[in-house]
């Protein structure tokens, strides 16, 4: 079964604090790691993709990976109420067919003024 | 335009009535998904096509649902004898897939209301 869970929220922090967005996958042999945000009404748009364990920073956002562990997850620093939105975690599955990307339910992350 | 084009943005259709969605994905892009997704829910993925291949189908892909995909440019997708359970927003998306590098980029979606 390729499972990608991730905590429903909502997950509410200040603005101007660190956001932490965490993902567990269920497959160990996924290399491939996607952060997608999701405004309501309007569809998902890629913020983050990492393949290698460690962390990747891009500008506000940090994701970090721990194939170890088959946990990924996304930092956003300085959040901002433009933050608020849900965030998908996403891995590629292999196995019977490479490439197949599967989505978790998402963490709905609200910002405060 | 060059990002994921999809059509329409919405359809409302009576229940048992047959619809068909198009998607054109980023030119020169290999991979093509089709996911649905319903409010408050994670997309979920219905089937993927490598080129013109058909790779994977969900076993959420009943008979009435089928994809295409001829000569690996646009897809389209196909529900029969529609149900209100049908309504959702339907996704495609599609990739540059090299090994394990796959950024997959979304259109803007079809939203499918089945009355």
């Amino acid at each position: 079964q390729k499972e990608v869970e991730q905590n429903s929220g909502p997950l509410s922090v200040p603005e101007g604090a660190i956001a932490s967005l965490n993902c567990t996958y269920s497959d160990r042999g996924s290399q491939s790691f996607f952060w997608y945000r999701q405004y309501s009404g309007k569809s998902p748009e890629l913020i983050m993709f990492i393949y290698s364990n460690g962390d990747k920073e891009d500008g506000r956002f940090t994701a970090q990976l721990n194939k170890a562990s088959q946990y990924v997850s996304l930092l956003i620093r300085d959040s901002q109420p433009s933050d608020s939105a849900t965030y998908l975690c996403a891995v590629i599955y292999y196995g019977g067919s490479q490439g197949n990307l599967i989505f978790g339910k998402g963490t709905k992350l609200s910002v405060k003024p | 335009d060059t990002g994921v084009s999809q059509n329409p943005r919405h359809k409302i259709t009576k229940r048992g009535q047959n619809v068909t969605f198009r998607c054109d994905p980023i030119s020169e892009h290999n991979r093509l998904y089709w996911y649905r997704q319903t409010l408050g829910q994670g997309p979920e993925f219905l089937t993927y096509f490598q080129n013109e291949a058909q790779l994977e189908k969900s076993r959420l892909l009943s008979d009435r649902f089928s994809a295409e995909r001829p000569k690996g440019s646009f897809s389209t997708l196909e529900i029969q004898r529609t149900e209100q359970g049908d309504s959702a927003m339907y996704l495609c998306a599609s990739s540059w897939g090299q090994g394990d590098m796959n950024e997959a980029f979304f259109g803007q979606g079809t939203r499918l209301t089945v009355v």
